[in-house]
């Protein structure tokens, strides 16, 4: 079936440095992959996506690339701020028009 | 654009009653998704429309929970009767089916805790 893995969390970073989120898949076909942002106490925000293998999606200074031969969508900014604290979904969507999300990865950045 | 419009934000009920929740999405949308978030069970998807339409329903935990769409800009969800275990954040959120990738722009859920 369609599956999402995150990896765990807590990650916690200091101010300005490198973030990853890893997020691998498994689909049949060829799903489009997002990565949602939640901030506490909000719903669930659109914050980048790609439709196709080798494309990148970038948003606010976040960037991932659909990796066909390695399933994977791994989220990147290369200087995180306090305020992008939140909890972070990678998902997948096979056409059926649901979401399959993962369990989520919560981001703490300390000043 | 007002977003996705849940209420209430918060709902405080004892066991054994009647709850209901509410959503307008956003208009011109044309699907619409009940989700449900817990620390145990992470996001889950309970029901989606699609034109008004019940397309998936596969999620409903079980007999107590009710979703209906008597148009394109209105959607409750029903627990009855309610049970302690359904505390969690009920999420909705609309879409439009048709643009690819589909995207989904969520409200700002309702928190529900059954004593």
């Amino acid at each position: 079936g369609n599956s999402v893995t995150q990896m765990e969390g807590p990650v916690t970073l200091s101010e300005e440095a490198f973030l990853t989120i890893n997020c691998t898949y498994t689909a049949t076909g060829y799903p489009s992959l997002f990565w949602y942002v939640q901030y506490p106490g909000e719903g669930l925000q659109l914050l980048l996506k790609a439709t196709k293998a080798d494309d990148k999606g970038s948003n606010k200074g976040f960037e991932a690339t659909y990796r066909k031969e390695t399933t994977s969508f791994h989220l990147e900014k290369g200087s995180v701020q306090v305020s992008d604290s939140a909890v972070y979904f990678c998902a997948l969507d096979t056409g059926f028009q649901k979401l399959v999300f993962g369990t989520g990865t919560r981001l703490l950045v300390s000043p | 654009d007002a977003g996705v419009i849940q209420s209430p934000r918060h709902e405080v009920t004892e066991m054994g009653q009647e709850v209901t929740l509410r959503c307008k999405p956003i208009s011109g949308h044309n699907s619409l998704f009940w989700y449900r978030q817990t620390m145990m069970r992470g996001l889950e998807l309970l029901i989606y429309f699609n034109n008004n339409v019940p397309i998936d329903d596969s999620g409903m935990p079980e007999d107590r929970f009710s979703a209906k769409m008597p148009n394109a800009s209105f959607s409750t969800l029903k627990i009855q009767p309610s049970e302690p275990r359904d505390s969690a954040v009920y999420f909705c959120a609309s879409g439009l089916i048709g643009t690819a990738p589909s995207e989904q722009y969520f409200g700002p859920g309702t928190r529900l805790t059954v004593t």
